[in-house]
């Protein structure tokens, strides 16, 4: 079965602190793909990155970065210098060869609120 | 630009009364997704439209139904709400290229029930 796990429920922070969202996740494919999505305040779930089975390097965009390690089943979130503006819900998910077409599993999401 | 559009934002129902949530896309994207998000809990997937192919998620209740007339628009019917249905309604769209495509999602329809 799938599974995404991000036992983070809450996390605040004073602006410009660095904070890191985690999540662990369980699968038998092979084959399989991670993302991370923003949910802010508006409501839309927005695309941040997705990160592919085979394809373990870390990356860096601006002030966030992802760091995929396949040894512990964790794809952890990193944003630094933390902003106002990144307060919202981060969702971490999961789609698999075996998940059925498209078919993302969220994990439970972790409340990110950075004060000013 | 919004890609895809949900109305309303807000949805007000009575227990037992009928109510479509609607949703549509500029994208021109084959699939297209309903997605049930309740208070404080993970997004999770009703049922996609593959072009005009209807698929079903196994645990969604009858009560959810769903209708694509064209590329652009779905709809989301709920015949018989029940208190336990009040949640975000979210629709999404994607490209059919497989397991990794990420998915474009509209803003949310949150429906309350009373």
């Amino acid at each position: 079965a799938q599974k995404v796990t991000q036992a983070q429920t809450e996390i605040s922070v004073v602006e410009k602190e660095d904070v890191t969202l985690d999540c662990v996740y369980e699968t038998r494919d092979t084959t399989y793909y991670l993302f991370w999505y923003k949910q802010p305040p508006s409501g839309e779930l927005v695309f941040l990155i997705r990160r592919n089975s085979f394809d373990e390097q870390n990356e860096i965009s601006g002030r966030y970065s992802w760091n995929f390690q396949k040894s512990t089943s964790s794809f952890n979130f990193t944003i630094t210098a933390s902003q106002v503006v990144d307060s919202a819900v981060y969702f971490c998910a999961l789609s698999g060869e075996n998940t059925g077409f498209q078919k993302l599993v969220f994990g439970t999401g972790t409340r990110l609120l950075v004060s000013p | 630009d919004a890609m895809v559009i949900q109305n309303p934002r807000y949805q007000v129902t009575q227990f037992g009364k009928p109510v479509t949530l609607s949703c549509s896309q500029t994208l021109n994207h084959n699939v297209m997704y309903w997605y049930q998000q309740k208070s404080s809990q993970a997004p999770k997937l009703l049922f996609h439209y593959y072009d005009k192919d209807f698929n079903n998620e196994a645990d969604t209740p009858d009560n959810f139904q769903s209708r694509r007339p064209n590329t652009s628009f779905c709809f989301l019917d709920i015949r018989s709400p029940g208190l336990g249905d009040a949640a975000m309604y979210l629709c999404a769209t994607s490209r059919p290229q497989g397991i990794g495509e990420k998915l474009f999602f509209g803003s949310g329809t949150q429906l309350s029930v009373l």
